[in-house]
């Protein structure tokens, strides 16, 4: 069983730039959420894909965006890129079976630094 | 707006000692999570509890979920300086309809030999 994957593992952009993170779902999983984790917080929640459309989404603003395949692999996509969205970015999937919560599994992680 | 609350923010103890860390809200959840983070590295899940009262036992790692789903406890047993780590709380968001999940800030345990 293969774990959740990400890529790049570290990244640097210069504000105003455009980044794309990209995530591999563990097997057998359908669903995916993106978290970003600022240094000295605790991750916060972006949004999820199920099915590949969006399934929920947190306080983040438009340019934060997002894609699932077909394969439950996930993009996120940030424009405009702020010194602020400099944190970690993660990956989690889950096996969505209804409406009920389930264990999320999350990958290493994608450090982006915006100078 | 569901919060968690954790504390302390960070611990420092030596090897061998006990520590308990916490998770506090004004919320109830329907189940809380316990994960550990190292350094560049994603948060990897130690417990689920899901019943009020539930206590589970991960070797040396004791979890607590409170009688009324709002707090649980982690109390780690004879500390080694493999549990060094940012400990982490999270529950899932308006009882998991959303299927994402609300963190605490953590808990920064370092455990000196």
């Amino acid at each position: 069983e293969t774990g959740v994957t990400q890529s790049p593992t570290h990244l640097i952009k210069t504000r105003g730039q455009q980044v794309t993170l990209r995530c591999s779902s563990q097997s057998g999983h359908n669903t995916v959420s993106w978290y970003q984790q600022a240094l000295g917080q605790g991750p916060q929640f972006i949004f999820q894909y199920y099915r590949e459309e969006e399934n929920g989404r947190g306080n983040f603003p438009p340019r934060f965006s997002g894609l699932q395949f077909p394969n439950y692999s996930s993009e996120l996509n940030v424009n405009a890129l702020e010194l602020d969205d400099s944190a970690l970015y993660l990956c989690a999937s889950s096996l969505k079976r209804g409406s009920s919560y389930n264990e999320q599994f999350f990958g290493p992680g994608t450090r982006l630094t915006v100078l | 707006t569901q919060l968690l609350e954790q504390s302390p923010q960070f611990l420092s103890i030596q090897e061998g000692e006990n520590l308990t860390v916490y998770c506090n809200s004004s919320s109830v959840f329907s189940s809380l999570q316990w994960y550990r983070q190292e350094p560049g590295e994603g948060p990897v899940l130690l417990v689920t509890v899901v019943t009020g009262g539930e206590v589970k036992k991960l070797k040396r790692l004791t979890f607590q979920f409170g009688d009324a789903r709002k707090d649980s406890s982690l109390h780690i047993t004879a500390a080694q300086p493999g549990d060094t780590g940012l400990y982490l709380c999270a529950g899932p968001d308006y009882g998991g309809s959303q299927g994402n999940l609300i963190f605490g800030k953590g808990t920064k345990l370092s455990v000196k030999p």
